[in-house]
């Protein structure tokens, strides 16, 4: 079983759609939880950290289940900017990251 | 928020050069710097882990001879591609971490293309 697990997608969804990324992660002793985004060519970016009670930054809101050793992105109103690849990433003593999910937003 | 510079952003060289890639954090001292490798549509891979002052850590199957790491001061590692051959052609970027539940930043990355 991989370390960290995320649908590959590609999710091809309307602007001004929501769409949500899980990722599943292995090691229940993982310490901390990321979002990074990923633009093509580029390298990745925070995107946001993700806290047990739930985190909101504007149109992105992260979740946290440690019990089910599950994280999720919720993107809503997306923009045609959010295009991108979207990495779960698990720390525990070195940081894990996802393969991503790529998200294409279209007008 | 926290800047990693990477220089060089793009190497274009004859295979058996050696490659040097600098990677440092500019505004936070970075106890752990982490080198990954990208090839193309594929995910990030580890590479290897760095902690100043101390021997890096590599990943299964990478070669620590090819891919020498050094960490000398808590701003500042280097990753050299040894006697580089087409095979090691990837982008290769760095990361930097203040400390253990922080988040990594990114350097811009390399693009090393080898001919």
């Amino acid at each position: 079983r991989k370390e960290v697990e995320q649908d590959p997608g590609p999710f091809n969804v309307p602007e001004g759609a929501t769409v949500a990324f899980n990722c599943t992660y292995s090691n229940s002793a993982s310490q901390s939880f990321f979002w990074y985004r990923q633009d093509c060519r580029k390298e990745p970016k925070l995107l946001m950290s993700v806290y047990s009670s739930g985190n909101e930054d504007g149109r992105f809101t992260a979740q946290l289940n440690r019990a089910s050793q599950y994280i999720s992105l919720l993107i809503r109103d997306s923009k045609l900017s959010d295009s991108a690849t979207y990495l779960c990433v698990v720390n525990l003593n070195d940081m894990r990251f996802g393969a991503g999910t790529r998200l294409t937003v279209k007008p | 928020g926290a800047v990693v510079s990477q220089h060089p952003s793009w190497v274009i060289c004859k295979s058996g050069t050696s490659v040097k890639i600098e990677c440092r954090s500019l505004d936070f001292q970075a106890t752990t710097m982490f080198w990954y490798r990208q090839f193309p549509k594929q995910s990030l891979m580890l590479m290897a882990t760095s902690n100043e002052g101390s021997k890096a850590t590599y990943e299964q199957g990478v070669e620590k001879d090819k891919f020498l790491i050094n960490h000398a001061s808590l701003t500042l590692s280097t990753l050299t591609v040894t006697s580089a051959h087409p095979e090691d052609s990837s982008f290769y970027i760095c990361s930097a971490r203040e400390q253990g539940n922080q988040p990594q930043h990114f350097g811009d990355g390399t693009r090393l293309s080898i001919l």
